[in-house]
């Protein structure tokens, strides 16, 4: 079977960064994806990552390591309206219909 | 433009009354999926479509059946609703195999409330 783990909140700085962190466990991986959702709206795609390494794509970076089962979205020069949750979802090895395990979500909180 | 639309966008029903909610994407994507989100859950996968006339359960699709009559138009149907059913629910597309299958995307939502 699958699992995804996120914490359900974080708090940062504006200016500063935060790092969302995601778990899995699953019998084939073949995948992690970002998602960012605003309060009342639809997740939208952030970022793809198969292979392990750090993928920078500007404002932000995704990280992932297959053996530990692990990944981070990091956000830097953080903005108020980065205030939102990030959703953190696992594709596995011939997952039919290319479905994907979500994440409960990290709600991030950027304060002044 | 919107490229999935949803509707309608709020609902209010009672017990064991029957549910329909749409879903239309003008992405020709084969792939269209149903999740419901519920606090400390997250996206939860009820159906899925491979395409016009094909679906699938997904992890939760008890209390639900689907419906894919062409490539557009994918909907969710509740029979007999229950207060359990409350949720919002999300209708996605996505690419099949030689697309980019990595992006789903989603609907505006359905708010959905069982009295």
């Amino acid at each position: 079977g699958q699992g995804v783990e996120q914490p359900a909140k974080l708090m940062s700085v504006e200016g500063t960064f935060a790092r969302v962190n995601c778990t899995y466990s699953t019998s084939g991986f073949n995948g992690l994806s970002w998602y960012q959702q605003r309060e009342g709206q639809a997740p939208v795609f952030l970022s793809y990552v198969v292979l392990d390494g750090l993928k920078d794509s500007g404002h932000f970076s995704t990280f992932l390591s297959r053996s530990n089962g692990y990944s981070y979205l990091l956000l830097t020069e953080l903005q108020i309206k980065d205030s939102a949750s990030y959703l953190c979802a696992v594709r596995a090895r011939n997952s039919a219909g290319n479905k994907l395990t979500f994440g409960i979500g990290t709600r991030v909180l950027v304060r002044p | 433009e919107a490229a999935v639309t949803q509707s309608p966008r709020n609902k209010v029903a009672v017990t064991g009354g029957k549910v329909t909610l749409s879903c239309n994407q003008t992405n020709n994507h084969n792939n269209m999926y149903w999740y419901r989100q519920d606090t400390g859950h997250g996206l939860r996968l009820i159906h899925y479509s491979y395409g016009a006339g094909s679906t699938e359960k997904g992890d939760i699709p008890d209390g639900y059946k689907a419906s894919r009559p062409s490539q557009e138009n994918f909907s969710l149907i509740l029979e007999l609703a229950t207060p359990s059913q409350t949720s919002v629910y999300f209708c996605a597309s996505g690419a099949g195999l030689g697309g980019n299958y990595a992006e789903q995307f989603f609907g505006p939502g359905t708010r959905l409330t069982v009295l």
